[in-house]
């Protein structure tokens, strides 16, 4: 079955850099969500988009800015980039039009950035 | 608020039982529960809605009391493939976002 894919699966930058990464939902998959996971940390939500729509905000820094495209895909882009920014940043994706009453959010394997 | 686990750490000999618990302030909607190995995604296990249920397969079960807003985990029989941290996800309406518990780091040695 189709995952959940995320691009680059590992990205370097510079302090001041910027980054921009990548999520392809599940084939007729219509939410996008991202979070961002530290070294020890839970996952913390950053953003979600429902039918290419923001549908819910978190805790984003305004450094950081996402949308969702016409196909489904999701990019998340981060500018000024900065040293606690190095995490691991997943996307999830879930059916919410199937008609029922609840859906798990599939992960994928996640984006290890490292900030330098 | 971010809901608490409990316990943070444990570590369980091949075999033995281990029971996961998570706690919310705010009423829930449903409770996800996930397991997390090192460096990767988490894995889905199973969704509990309001209403009581209780879910399980194989040697993995979980209940959820609505009235209290909390959830259990329950693993029976531990082979060492479920090492790993595992994280509650709550949801307080339904097709949110999930808030993840402070997780629980499982070991199982041989």
């Amino acid at each position: 079955a189709a995952g959940v894919i995320q691009s680059p699966r590992h990205l370097i930058k510079e302090k001041r850099e910027t980054a921009t990464l990548k999520c392809y939902p599940i084939p007729r998959h219509d939410t996008v969500y991202w979070y961002q996971q530290g070294p020890g940390q839970d996952p913390q939500f950053l953003i979600s988009f429902y039918e290419k729509m923001q549908s819910d905000k978190g805790s984003i820094p305004d450094r950081f800015s996402a949308q969702q495209f016409s196909d489904y895909h999701s990019e998340l882009n981060m500018s000024s980039l900065e040293l606690g920014d190095s995490a691991l940043y997943f996307c999830a994706s879930r059916d919410r039009t199937s008609g029922s009453s609840y859906n798990e959010q599939f992960f994928g394997p996640g984006t290890r950035l490292t900030v330098l | 608020q971010q809901p608490v686990q409990s316990p943070q750490a444990v570590i369980l000999r091949e075999g033995e039982d281990a029971v996961i618990n998570c706690s919310s302030s705010k009423a829930l909607y449903s409770v996800h529960w996930y397991r997390q190995k090192h460096g990767e995604a988490p894995v889905f296990l199973m969704i509990l809605l309001k209403g009581g249920e209780q879910k399980g397969h194989d040697k993995i079960s979980a209940s959820f009391n609505e009235k209290k807003q909390q959830s259990s985990l329950y693993l029976t029989a531990s082979q060492l493939s479920y090492s790993g941290t595992y994280f509650c996800g709550t949801e307080n309406f339904g097709n949110e976002k999930l808030t993840f518990g402070t997780g629980t780091r499982l070991t199982i040695i041989p």
